[in-house]
């Protein structure tokens, strides 16, 4: 079975900080991952994923995040903070057919941006 | 254009009723799932389909039941069973195993 734990239910950044959204996962096997925004009221919308290659993946909006195995890690990053990253993250382990290709999400992380 | 559609936008129910929330697709893919969301808590999954007329129970199908008739149609059904019901409901699509795409919610509410 797989888990995903991100730590810090909130987060305040300033608008120009860096931000930091912390992810930690459990697999048994290869795992694909995954971060995800939900603004309010809204679906999901998917920031990048990682499945093989390259650890570092760039994806939507200036966000990126690195892929660590041996710290079993994929914790996301964007350089300067602007006021419409206020949202909800989630972090999310997949990829196994045989469990049905389902996807096992993090509580999920809220990011307040001050100006 | 393509995506993915959840209606209504939001759905009132009474004590003892069964409700349907509708998720439909023109994305072509085989798998869809049905999550559920509390507020400060992730996605639960409650059922998912990888194919027409096939479905499995996810980690909270107690009080839901779910129909794979058609590939693009994936319905969920509230049952009075579901003493709970109150949440954000997600529908989402998958072609294989890896990205998941989607709809914009439903949100239930209890009268």
């Amino acid at each position: 079975a797989q888990s995903v734990t991100q730590l810090g239910s909130h987060v305040s950044v300033s608008e120009g900080a860096l931000v930091l959204l912390r992810c930690n996962y459990s697999s048994s096997v290869p795992p694909y991952l995954f971060w995800y925004v939900q603004y309010p009221n809204q679906g999901l919308q998917l920031l990048l994923k990682y499945t093989t290659g390259a650890t570092l993946v760039k994806g939507i909006n200036g966000f990126e995040a690195e892929f660590k195995k041996s710290e079993t890690s994929f914790h996301l990053t964007k350089p300067s903070a602007h006021m419409s990253d206020a949202a909800e993250y989630f972090c999310a382990v997949g990829g196994f057919k045989a469990a049905g290709n389902k996807l096992t999400f993090g509580g999920g992380t809220r990011v307040l941006v001050k100006p | 254009d393509g995506g993915i559609t959840q209606s209504p936008k939001y759905l009132f129910r009474k004590e003892g009723q069964n409700v349907t929330l509708s998720c439909e697709q023109n994305l072509n893919h085989d798998a869809m799932y049905w999550y559920r969301q509390d507020p400060g808590q992730g996605l639960r999954l409650i059922y998912y389909s990888q194919i027409v007329n096939d479905f499995q129970k996810g980690d909270i199908a107690e009080g839901y039941s779910v129909s794979r008739e058609k590939k693009e149609s994936f319905p969920l059904t509230v049952t009075s069973a579901q003493k709970n019901p109150t949440a954000f409901y997600l529908c989402a699509s998958s072609i294989s195993s890896e990205t998941q795409y989607f709809g914009p919610g439903t949100r239930l509410l209890v009268l």
